[in-house]
């Protein structure tokens, strides 16, 4: 089944403790990105990338890093968590790098204390 | 920056009856414009795609038309039922970007 896999989806931590989000695709698309979904704001891009080690920013980076070293994960980092960053998370990908339909994940809820 | 606005947070339409969505952006026209579907919890969902050359597109009882000279988009559900209750978003395409609007829930009443 074609899918967009996220992990994990529920956590809680506490600020500064380093928390990794992994996102993995079984598509083969060249594609990858990460949201964040928060009430009254909508869905905002954090990071993408268009191949295997290309990566950029998007709206809302800061507080976050991302790795592309293989075509299928594009983890989410965040290296000392804070309060803000409470969010749910939803990793994407599409076959094409500039055009056509958005894959999603089921989505990451984190809660930071 | 771009803006991407869908002006109603919430609307609420009887069954059988045409609900219509309305996407507005501002400064320049996309490359194309997508509709999604989101249930509470779940990913977002691929519903259409318009390209800026289309005036229209129909997917079973789904309608999506884009005027570049308004800078709008209409997305129309056609004889609602109860389970295409939902929030629906709007996606503006930039060069490697899709820009979401904060989406319309939409309720059809039975």
């Amino acid at each position: 089944e074609a899918q967009v896999t996220q992990n994990p989806r529920y956590l809680i931590t506490v600020t500064g403790k380093k928390l990794t989000v992994t996102c993995s695709q079984n598509m083969n698309h060249e594609y990858m990105s990460w949201y964040r979904q928060d009430p009254g704001l909508g869905l905002r891009q954090i990071y993408y990338s268009m191949n295997v080690e290309v990566t950029d920013k998007g709206d809302v980076p800061e507080g976050y890093k991302v790795s592309r070293k293989e075509k299928r994960n594009f983890p989410l980092i965040l290296e000392s968590p804070s309060p803000n960053q409470t969010s749910l998370y939803f990793c994407a990908s599409r076959a094409d790098r500039t055009t056509g339909e958005l894959f999603f994940g089921e989505g990451s809820r984190l809660t930071v204390l | 920056s771009q803006k991407i606005e869908q002006n109603s947070e919430a609307l609420n339409i009887q069954e059988g009856k045409t609900a219509t969505l309305t996407c507005n952006y501002t400064n320049y026209s996309p490359a194309y414009l997508q509709w999604y579907r989101q249930d509470p919890g779940r990913g977002p969902v691929f519903l259409l795609l318009i390209r800026e050359n289309e005036k229209e597109k129909r997917k079973e009882r789904l309608k999506v038309t884009f005027d570049t000279t308004l800078k709008q988009s209409l997305f129309h559900i056609t004889a609602s039922q109860p389970a295409d209750s939902a929030t629906y978003l709007c996606a503006w395409a930039g060069s490697y970007q899709l820009t979401f609007g904060k989406g319309t829930k939409l309720s059809v009443i039975p």
